[in-house]
């Protein structure tokens, strides 16, 4: 069974720019999960979808959003981007939302934002 | 939100066994303990995962006292390979995971 994908893998724009990182997720997987990597902070929760509807989301700006397809594929958008964003934008799939059993996840390889 | 402490660092030698504890002393009836191992620039992958007792796969164990204010990853017999980060989260499904600070394991030969 493939892991999760995500494109791209590396990614250089400037400040003021705009974004869009795509996750997909194990087949038959429901959940995706986007978390945002700095050595700094660490790994920080982004947000959730589930069934194409979000369910959770983590403590970031507007500037952070995303959307979940039918198929379940994830897209994840930052506007207006910031030195502050270079990061490593992991994605994560899990069967189910929520924990115990179906929810293990499984990340990606990420994807290495540097803003200039 | 559960916060979870753990060491920073810990140093082994290749063939030990590796035991990490986490504290998680707010953790809530309905939270699960997870454990997550990361390579430098790879994702985290799921290790092991429990709600009390005791719990064993092919790779690790979590051992898990009643009151369920800390737990222990054992990783037997330890390899070069091992060298990473390990982070215990805490959460239930309202909430997705935080990941803390983790412990730097560093296998020697």
């Amino acid at each position: 069974k493939a892991g999760v994908t995500q494109t791209p893998r590396y990614l250089i724009k400037t400040r003021g720019q705009q974004v869009t990182l795509s996750c997909s997720p194990i087949s038959g997987h429901r959940s995706v999960s986007w978390y945002q990597q700095t050595p700094g902070q660490g790994l920080q929760f982004l947000f959730e979808y589930f069934s194409e509807t979000q369910r959770n989301k983590g403590n970031f700006p507007g500037r952070f959003s995303g959307r979940q397809f039918s198929n379940s594929r994830s897209e994840m958008n930052v506007s207006t981007l910031e030195l502050g964003d270079s990061a490593l934008y992991l994605c994560a799939s899990s069967l189910t939302t929520g924990l115990g059993g179906g929810s293990e996840q499984f990340f990606g390889p990420g994807t290495r934002l540097t803003v200039l | 939100l559960a916060k979870t402490t753990q060491p920073i660092s810990m140093d082994s030698y290749e063939g030990q066994e590796v035991n990490i504890t986490c504290s998680h002393n707010n953790i809530a009836t309905n939270d699960y303990i997870t454990w997550y191992q990361q390579f430098p620039s790879q994702g985290p992958r799921f290790i092991i995962q429990g709600y009390k007792t005791k719990v064993t796969n092919e790779v690790a164990s979590l051992f898990i006292p009643a009151d369920r204010k800390s737990s222990t990853l054992s990783l037997p017999r330890v390899s070069l390979s091992d060298t990473a980060v390990y982070y215990c989260l805490v959460g239930t499904g309202f909430q997705k995971l935080v990941f803390g600070t983790g412990t730097r394991l560093l296998v020697s030969p």
